[in-house]
């Protein structure tokens, strides 16, 4: 069974600062999917940004971009130019190619300092 | 405006008693999921459905019960069998299409309390 794991429960960060989330994931597979989803106060849960295992090129939407490592099995966020908005839970996921299901890490709170 | 709604937004539970959280959406996708989540933990799967009259157990799935009758509903029933079924509970759903990125979108979550 696939698992994630997050091993930072939680970071801080100067506003305008950059930030780097960690996450891993074991698997055996070979075609599989990334996300990285946040959870804001509101609890309503955002997906950032997404990442297809089988494209070397690392995924980026403005601030947000991802460091994906296949051979390492990492797959980390950056936040550049924090924003007080970007204060909230953040989430990791994978997701097989071959399936629907979601495995997500337990995440990790990122404070945003002004 | 296209969406996943539930309801209601916070319920109260005795002890004892079934109790059914809702969920509805309106972009009209196939795949329909139930998550719990846990203070200091990820979501859980519950149940998950990939069509109309067909689900599937998650991995939490002991206690709780679902329907699938039709597309847009796939409603969630928290039995007296739940341990502990204080906790947020999230919807989702997508298109079910493998081969694409295929993301879950999800609703605004339920907050169950048992008393």
């Amino acid at each position: 069974a696939q698992t994630v794991t997050q091993s930072q429960p939680e970071m801080s960060v100067q506003e305008a600062e950059t930030v780097t989330l960690s996450c891993t994931y074991d698997t055996s597979e070979s075609d599989y999917y990334l996300f990285w989803y946040k959870q804001p106060p509101s609890r309503q849960m955002i997906l950032v940004i997404r990442q297809e295992a089988y494209k070397q090129q690392n995924a980026t939407e403005n601030r947000f971009s991802v460091n994906f490592q296949k051979a390492a099995k990492s797959f980390s966020l950056k936040i550049s130019d924090s924003q007080l908005g970007d204060a909230a839970m953040y989430f990791c996921a994978y997701r097989s190619a071959w399936g629907n299901k979601l495995v997500f890490g337990a995440g990790t709170i990122l404070r945003v300092k002004s | 405006d296209g969406g996943i709604t539930q309801s209601p937004k916070y319920l109260f539970r005795k002890e004892g008693q079934n109790v059914t959280l809702s969920c509805e959406q309106n972009l009209n996708h196939d795949a329909m999921y139930w998550y719990r989540q846990d203070p200091g933990q990820g979501l859980r799967l519950i149940y998950y459905s990939q069509i109309v009259n067909d689900f599937q157990k998650g991995d939490i799935a002991e206690g709780y019960s679902v329907s699938r009758e039709k597309k847009e509903s796939f409603p969630l029933t928290v039995t007296s069998a739940q341990k502990n079924p204080t906790a947020f509970y999230l919807c989702a759903s997508s298109r079910g299409d493998r081969s694409t990125y295929n993301e879950q979108f999800f609703g605004p979550g339920t907050r169950l309390t048992v008393l």
